[in-house]
């Protein structure tokens, strides 16, 4: 079963505007972090923001803020005031367990959001 | 740069040949990870060290492959008879125990199999 879903294959959004990209998640581990990376053109991977299972306050990184709901697996990341260097695929990952585990470090990937920033 | 280097950025190969890649990770980051990514997919799991110990590998990572890190430094990942299906970017990255454990990836390694 696929352990993080991004429905959205492509989105298109106006500088200047906010933008939100879904992603739900599938885990029976109480404990998991969930990220989002930003993948330019130019191959890098950029760690963007993180949230912890734990957390009781949604995780916010300048323009970035991520929208938990627990109940419903889901962590949505939004961007705000959208700039033409945001143009790039986004990808939502999962670990799975503690930080600290030997056996739970690797990162599940959902298969990406591509944004398109208009001016 | 004191991020996660990856040598070479491009690498065109004839099926067959072997190749052999490079990752630098961030000088104090103990864990270090290899990672596949496919045309308009996400990255998929290859293997993982803490130090200089591989602690697990993926099945997709066939016994063509393999990795190495010696010294718990740099690493380099080695296919050998490389397939077309064996075309893709090859991604590093490092991270701590310590903390949200999230990870720091390279530039990639893209490889092509002609």
């Amino acid at each position: 079963a696929q352990k993080i879903t991004q429905t959205q294959p492509g989105m298109f959004v106006q500088e200047k505007e906010a933008v939100t990209l879904d992603c739900t998640y599938d885990t029976s581990d109480p404990s998991y972090g969930l990220f989002w990376y930003k993948q330019p053109s130019s191959g890098e991977m950029i760690f963007l923001i993180y949230q912890g299972s734990y957390d009781q306050q949604n995780a916010t990184e300048g323009r970035y803020s991520l929208n938990f709901q627990k109940a419903r697996k889901s962590a949505n990341l939004v961007i705000s005031a959208s700039q033409l260097g945001d143009s790039a695929m986004y990808f939502c990952a999962m670990r799975e367990g503690s930080p600290r585990s030997l056996h739970d470090y690797k990162l599940s990937f959902g298969a990406g959001t591509t944004v398109t920033v208009r001016a | 740069d004191t991020g996660v280097s990856q040598n070479p950025r491009h690498k065109i190969t004839k099926r067959g040949q072997n190749v052999t890649f490079r990752c630098d990770p961030i000088s104090e980051h103990n864990r270090l990870y290899w990672y596949r990514q496919t045309l308009g997919q996400g990255p998929e799991f290859l293997t993982y060290f803490q130090n200089e110990a591989q602690l697990e590998k993926s099945r997709l990572l066939s016994d063509r492959f393999s990795a190495e890190r010696p010294k718990g430094s740099f690493s380099t990942l080695e296919i050998q008879r490389t397939e077309q299906g064996d075309s893709a970017m090859y991604l590093c990255a490092s991270s701590l125990v310590q903390g949200k454990g999230e990870a720091f990836f390279g530039q990639g390694t893209r490889l092509t199999v002609v």
